[in-house]
């Protein structure tokens, strides 16, 4: 596709859940981001892919937050036992080439919003 | 650690009149500044990034922003908007001088509204 795409869209989920996100970025793009974005707030950083290695998981808030990207294209953000303050919009972003090199621009995809009940 | 700040939260500006949403930042080294645009229920868009060289930057849909090193401010503007400007609009920095320089650190946020 042109753009990052991501699915679901929306996904409701009941506390103690487990739910899987889904990014699928760029194509040949390099790298791959994760963004948490609560309500009225901005974006913030949650974890890093350079292909298929994970360079950075220093936003993730907790040990029930885990991502992969396994093939260095797909990437998979999982939540386990949700709890209501995992509600937020989930954003992921991808470039083109290794982003600690380069003035890379990160092109985000539609979102996955996550509610928790 | 790095920072950006949306002083307002929502801007209004009357159709056809110039608006600017601002931006300042704190980097401990050189920054890279970025503007983003969001509508509702979509993703963020990218609209112009300054690295280095002229300090007036130009973007998509007739946007631009000018980066003042002294000030540590990297404001937007548009000449003269649109209804179809209004949207959520995000200032974003990357601090290149530092590890994990590859991360974004945004704003919260400034909601333009364009009046007819």
């Amino acid at each position: 596709g042109a753009g990052v795409s991501q699915s679901p869209r929306y996904k409701v989920a009941k506390r103690g859940q487990d739910v899987a996100l889904r990014c699928d970025p760029i194509s040949g793009h390099v790298s791959l981001f994760w963004y948490q974005q609560a309500l009225g707030q901005g974006p913030e950083f949650l974890t890093y892919f350079q292909n298929e290695a994970q360079l950075d998981k220093s936003g993730l808030p907790s040990d029930r937050f885990f991502a992969e990207r396994p093939e260095g294209s797909v990437s998979t953000l999982k939540i386990q036992r949700t709890q209501q303050e995992d509600s937020a919009v989930y954003l992921c972003a991808s470039s083109l080439a290794l982003a600690g090199a380069t003035t890379d621009t990160q092109y985000f995809g539609p979102g996955t919003r996550l509610t928790v009940l | 650690a790095q920072s950006v700040a949306q002083p307002e939260d929502q801007v209004n500006v009357a159709e056809g009149n110039p608006l600017t949403v601002k931006c300042t930042y704190s980097v401990s080294g050189n920054p890279y500044l970025f503007w983003y645009v969001q509508y509702p229920n979509r993703g963020l868009q990218f609209l112009l990034k300054y690295i280095t060289g002229d300090n007036l930057v130009k973007g998509s849909y007739g946007f631009e922003a000018e980066f003042n090193k002294s000030q540590t401010s990297f404001h937007l503007k548009k000449p003269s908007a649109l209804v179809s400007d209004s949207a959520l609009y995000f200032c974003a920095v990357r601090d290149m001088s530092g590890a994990g320089s590859y991360q974004l650190t945004f704003g919260k946020g400034t909601k333009l509204s364009v009046i007819p």
